[in-house]
């Protein structure tokens, strides 16, 4: 059983459309990572959220996180083929950081 | 954001040798860093924990003795895959924590045993 439940699994859409993913647990986080990773590389460290209810904004990307901290999701705004990438949250839990199964996201031109 | 070298990025091997993979955190010390194990369009399978000065922490079904790791100094650990075989081929990735939340990560090695 995942400790992070993340959906969609895969997404194939077209340029310009909305679509946002979620990541969520019945475990409470003291924070919560977004990464993305493109093939062949290491993932790259997106935004982290630390209080309940947050939201953080990165260029077309929303970040939010639930007023429980349970649960988090990526919002990304007229998606352009250059987002397409495999997209990963993670909670620290204990001393180490556990990943949901990922959404690979194919943004099509 | 801190910056995590891993080095080879790729390597190809003979059956039965043993390949080292390197991580070096090159602008903060790491008192913790983590091996990943990454098939083809999944996540990051999480093999083991490294602490500098003492024994890796492994994940349950992780062979310690065939993935040694070692946590010479703050800056770097490595890891080696002993007497590898082919379906030991996979993608690799080291990531060190700044702190208790955020984690930098290197950028892999693919490796790949024939």
């Amino acid at each position: 059983t995942q400790l992070l439940e993340q959906s969609p699994q895969f997404l194939s859409i077209q340029e310009g459309e909305n679509l946002t993913v979620y990541c969520n647990s019945s475990s409470v986080f003291s924070s919560l990572q977004w990464y993305r990773q493109e093939p062949g590389e290491g993932p790259v460290l997106l935004v982290t959220v630390v209080t309940g209810g947050e939201v953080k904004k990165l260029k077309r990307l929303t970040f939010q996180f639930g007023d429980a901290r349970k649960d988090s999701s990526l919002h990304i705004t007229a998606a352009q083929p250059g987002d397409t990438g495999l997209y990963l949250c993670a909670g620290g839990w204990g001393n180490k950081l556990v990943f949901g199964a990922g959404t690979i996201l194919r943004v099509k031109s | 954001g801190a910056v995590v070298s891993q080095h080879p990025s790729r390597v190809i091997c003979k059956s039965g040798t043993s390949v080292k993979i390197e991580c070096r955190s090159l602008d903060f010390q790491a008192t913790t860093m983590f091996w990943y194990r990454q098939f083809p369009k999944q996540s990051l399978m999480l093999m083991a924990t490294s602490n500098e000065g003492s024994k890796a922490t492994y994940e349950q079904g992780v062979e310690k003795d065939k993935f040694l790791i070692n946590h010479a100094s703050l800056t770097l650990s490595t890891l080696t895959v002993t007497s590898a075989h082919p379906e030991d081929s996979s993608f690799y990735i080291c990531s060190a924590r700044v702190g208790l939340t955020e984690a930098f990560f290197g950028q892999g090695t693919r490796l790949t045993v024939v």
